[in-house]
């Protein structure tokens, strides 16, 4: 069965700290693809990277990236010089490829992250 | 606007009492689904559909009913809701590319739901 852990359950930090959300999975396809939501106060989830199981290359958007180690099944996210409007709760999630064209999107618990003033 | 519109955005109801939550996505989307979220244990899935007249149980589809007639709409129905059915709801489409493997899901708002 799929299985996506958040260890971190609440993180807080000060504002241009940099933090790192962790995020450990399992799963026995060889296909898969991982993602990272955030839900911020207002509630509603935002997508923010998906990849494949053939991509291991760690990816940068502006401040944030992604390091995906499938020798160790994790999928770690990093905000670099963390602001006030990154406060959010940041979801990982696992999918197979089974059903092809859709699939199910197994969750982690999800992070919360605040970055004080 | 490509969207994903969940109704009605909150709702305090009693035990037993019928209702629906309505879902309707403008994106021709083939695959919907609903999850629900609860602290501490993220979103799982309540039930999904692959296109109109498809539809599957998800990881907790216990007291929930869906309907797939038309291709836009997804509603969840809660023939008899109890206490336990509080929680947040997320309703979430995505095209079904089988060539390009796992899709973005676009999500809906929310609508939290209270069962007294």
């Amino acid at each position: 069965a799929q299985k996506v852990t958040q260890a971190q359950t609440e993180i807080s930090v000060v504002e241009k700290e940099d933090v790192t959300l962790d995020c450990v999975y399992e799963t026995r396809d060889t296909t898969y693809y991982l993602f990272w939501y955030k839900q911020p106060p207002s509630g509603e989830l935002v997508f923010l990277i998906r990849r494949n199981s053939f991509d291991e290359q760690n990816e940068i958007s502006g401040r944030y990236s992604w390091n995906f180690q499938k020798s160790t099944s994790s999928f770690n996210f990093t905000i670099t010089a963390s602001q006030v409007v990154d406060s959010a709760v940041y979801f990982c999630a696992l999918s197979d490829a089974l059903i092809q064209g859709a699939q199910k999107l197994v969750f982690g618990q999800g992070t919360r992250l605040t970055i004080n003033p | 606007e490509a969207q994903v519109t969940q109704n009605p955005r909150y709702l305090i109801t009693v035990t037993g009492k019928k209702l629906t939550v309505t879902c309707s996505q403008n994106m021709n989307h083939e695959y919907m689904s609903w999850y629900r979220q609860d602290p501490g244990l993220g979103l799982r899935q309540i039930y999904y559909s692959m296109n109109v007249e498809v539809t599957d149980k998800g990881d907790v589809p216990e007291g929930y009913k869906v309907s797939r007639k038309e291709k836009r709409n997804f509603p969840l129905i809660l023939e008899s809701p109890s206490p336990n059915q509080t929680s947040l709801y997320f309703c979430a489409s995505s095209p079904t590319e089988a060539a390009s493997g796992a899709n973005v899901l676009t999500f809906g708002a929310g609508s939290r739901l209270t069962v007294l």
